[in-house]
């Protein structure tokens, strides 16, 4: 089964707004919280991560927030802009990495 | 400073041929991971590997596919008598440190087409 659930499936956002991806788990073990960014072609690169002892996390335009007790977090991307486009993966580790399915970004000029 | 790389880019094979994948680790590098990507999905783990050692292969098909990490040279992710179904890309990624709870980072993946 789906061990982590992302959505949305798309989105799109106009430059200078904010863009907001939501993802779900069910095992309380996990212990590592990552966001990747994949562009076209390319292979994932880590974008912000965060442990769950911490309820956010902040880099520049990205926030991870995390609630612990609904076993949820999210990216934010503050003033998106069209270079954000791209498709968003988070994942949660324990023993290994388990991702959800994607998120595809576009920002409207 | 090399990044993850991954040879070759793209792979055409035709059903029953054997694929081989390489990847080398970021320099000082020790854990290797190799993931599929089916179009329109995210990431699923396959194995995971150090020098000379399977740590989890608890993702790998338990029939034609087979990983390895050798004390010298490149981790090679080898499949036989491919099929269609085995088309995507697959990724490998590399960790400094043990564990599978750190930061990996991902090379540019080698994308297999089976005929």
């Amino acid at each position: 089964q789906q061990q982590v659930k992302q959505s949305p499936q798309s989105l799109i956002v106009q430059k200078g707004g904010i863009s907001i991806i939501n993802c779900a788990y069910e095992n309380t073990a996990f212990d590592y919280f990552p966001w990747y960014q994949q562009f076209p072609g390319k292979g994932p690169a880590l974008l912000i991560a965060i442990r769950p002892d911490v309820s956010e996390k902040k880099e520049g335009r990205f926030t991870i927030s995390f609630n612990k007790s609904a076993k949820q977090f999210s990216l934010h991307i503050m003033d998106s802009q069209p270079g954000d486009s791209a498709t968003y993966f988070c994942a949660a580790s324990m023993r290994q990495f388990y991702f959800g399915t994607g998120t595809s970004l576009t920002v409207i000029p | 400073n090399a990044g993850v790389m991954q040879n070759p880019r793209h792979l055409v094979r035709r059903r029953g041929q054997e694929a081989r994948l390489r990847c080398s680790p970021m320099k000082g590098h020790s854990h290797v991971y190799w993931y599929r990507q089916l179009p329109e999905e995210g990431l699923k783990f396959m194995v995971y590997l150090q020098k000379e050692n399977i740590i989890d292969e608890s993702g790998m098909p338990k029939e034609r596919f087979s990983a390895e990490f050798p004390k010298e040279g490149p981790s090679i992710l080898r499949i036989q008598q491919v099929v269609r179904g085995d088309s995507a890309a697959y990724f490998c990624a590399s960790s400094p440190v043990s564990g599978m709870g750190n930061e990996q980072f991902f090379g540019p993946g080698t994308r297999l087409t089976v005929l």
